[in-house]
């Protein structure tokens, strides 16, 4: 099956520093997901993105499809941007094969 | 609109006893599924179901059951409980599209088998 590989997989930064962080995957996809998994354990959807970039407020993302890589970018970061952030593929086309998931990269923001 | 919700949250065995883990969704999605993870890990895919009366096995089937009697609901069981399926349990679903679509995840079920 597809592998994913997410790097670096710790990160400690002060606050309001900015961070990149990578999602390379071994096969073609056509589901990209990141998620922000919180303290409390809850995941939380950041950005759907197959292919192409998106911005939604201090983070955005990129995915190059061909080249099997994706990048979530972290600006300006707050404590609370601290957690487990996931990127997650799936190659169903209109199947309903579920998301294979990276091992995360774990973020910690310091005050 | 409450999305993908899962009962209980936290749940306590011991070993050889049994239990079902009730996932609802109020999004009229067509595909469901059940995950696990364990420390340090990603999510894995235990089983999926593409709709009602039908399900399918995932990456880690083996001690699990499931079943999706109603579109809205999926159940995921343990009939004999080990130690080895202490994790947080998660369910998803994503509506069915011509392509891959966004899947949207409960809060989790935090279990140990003691």
């Amino acid at each position: 099956g597809i592998q994913v590989e997410q790097s670096p997989p710790d990160l400690i930064l002060q606050e309001g520093a900015n961070s990149t962080l990578r999602c390379n995957f071994s096969d073609s996809v056509n589901n990209l997901q990141w998620f922000h998994q919180n303290p409390w354990g809850q995941l939380i959807n950041l950005f759907y993105i197959p292919s192409g970039t998106k911005q939604n407020g201090r983070l955005s993302a990129t995915t190059v499809a061909t080249e099997r890589y994706s990048l979530l970018y972290i600006s300006s970061s707050q404590t609370t941007d601290s957690g487990v952030y996931f990127c997650a593929v799936g190659n169903s086309g209109g199947g309903a094969d579920g998301l294979t998931f990276g091992k995360g990269t774990h973020l910690i923001i310091q005050p | 609109n409450a999305g993908v919700t899962q009962t209980p949250k936290f749940r306590v065995l011991k070993t050889g006893q049994s239990m079902t883990l009730l996932c609802a969704q109020d999004m009229n999605h067509e595909y469901m599924y059940w995950y696990r993870q364990d420390p340090g890990m990603g999510l894995r895919l235990i089983h999926y179901s593409v709709g009602e009366g039908t399900t399918a096995k995932g990456e880690v089937p083996d001690g699990y059951n499931v079943s999706r009697l109603k579109k809205q609901n999926f159940l995921l069981g343990l009939e004999s409980a080990a130690p080895s399926q202490t994790s947080v349990y998660f369910c998803a679903s994503r509506y069915r599209g011509l392509m891959n679509t966004e899947a949207f995840f409960g809060q989790g079920t935090r279990l140990t088998v003691v």
